[in-house]
């Protein structure tokens, strides 16, 4: 089973850029998030979603957008990329909010 | 206070070694425990869940206190490979909308 799958596992981009983060899982879970993971601050909630066509902020939205249009994928979108997003991005997927979540293998990001 | 408190650690233990960790939380309404493991540069991954009664998995016995709000976790018969760091998670159970909260993560080093 692919579980959850994230690409790209790495990606450098320049301030101002945007991009588009891939998360997909084939669990048939309804509630997936974002987190991003940065030293000594442990995994941080950006975004999340309790189903298709619902979603909602977390701790850290500002700068992300989310949507989520199948149960399947759930897309994490930076508008305008700055240093500061640098950061271990993981999406994690359950079948519900307070159930064990299942992560992907993360996606490191560089903003230079 | 934090919602999920930890200590950073890290603990270094020989092998053989017996070894816990506390975690505190501060929702007293908190329904659904969890510890997680997670290796260097890796996503998390569920080590075990928490139940009221406490619960076992082999070498690891999860415990939980809700009069003092703190869970535990005991690894017994250390092996290198349990090195790693170990996350506390707690439901929020709260209107905010979140779900989980991930403690920053206690570092365990297991030593020959």
């Amino acid at each position: 089973n692919a579980g959850v799958t994230q690409t790209p596992k790495f990606q450098v981009l320049k301030t101002g850029q945007s991009m588009t983060l891939q998360c997909a899982q084939d669990m048939n879970h309804e509630y997936m998030s974002w987190y991003r993971q940065d030293p000594g601050m442990g995994l941080r909630l950006i975004h999340y979603s309790v189903g298709a066509g619902i979603t909602d902020q977390g701790e850290v939205p500002n700068g992300y957008n989310v949507s989520r249009s199948t149960t399947e994928d759930f897309p994490l979108r930076l508008l305008s990329a700055a240093p500061s997003q640098t950061s271990v991005y993981f999406c994690a997927s359950s079948y519900g909010a307070t159930q064990p979540q299942h992560f992907g293998d993360g996606t490191r990001l560089s903003i230079l | 206070r934090k919602e999920v408190e930890q200590d950073p650690g890290p603990f270094n233990v020989p092998e053989g070694a017996t070894v816990a960790f506390n975690c505190t939380y501060s929702n007293s309404a908190s329904q659904s425990f969890f510890w997680y493991r997670q290796d260097c540069r890796k996503e998390p991954k569920l080590l075990m869940s928490v139940y009221s009664s406490g619960n076992e998995d082999g070498r690891f016995t999860a415990q939980l206190n809700r009069a003092s709000q703190y869970i535990s976790l005991l690894i017994r018969d250390s092996k290198l490979s349990d090195s790693a760091t170990y996350l506390c998670v707690v439901d929020t159970n709260s209107n905010s909308g979140y779900a989980l909260n991930f403690g920053k993560g206690t570092s365990l080093l297991v030593t020959p």
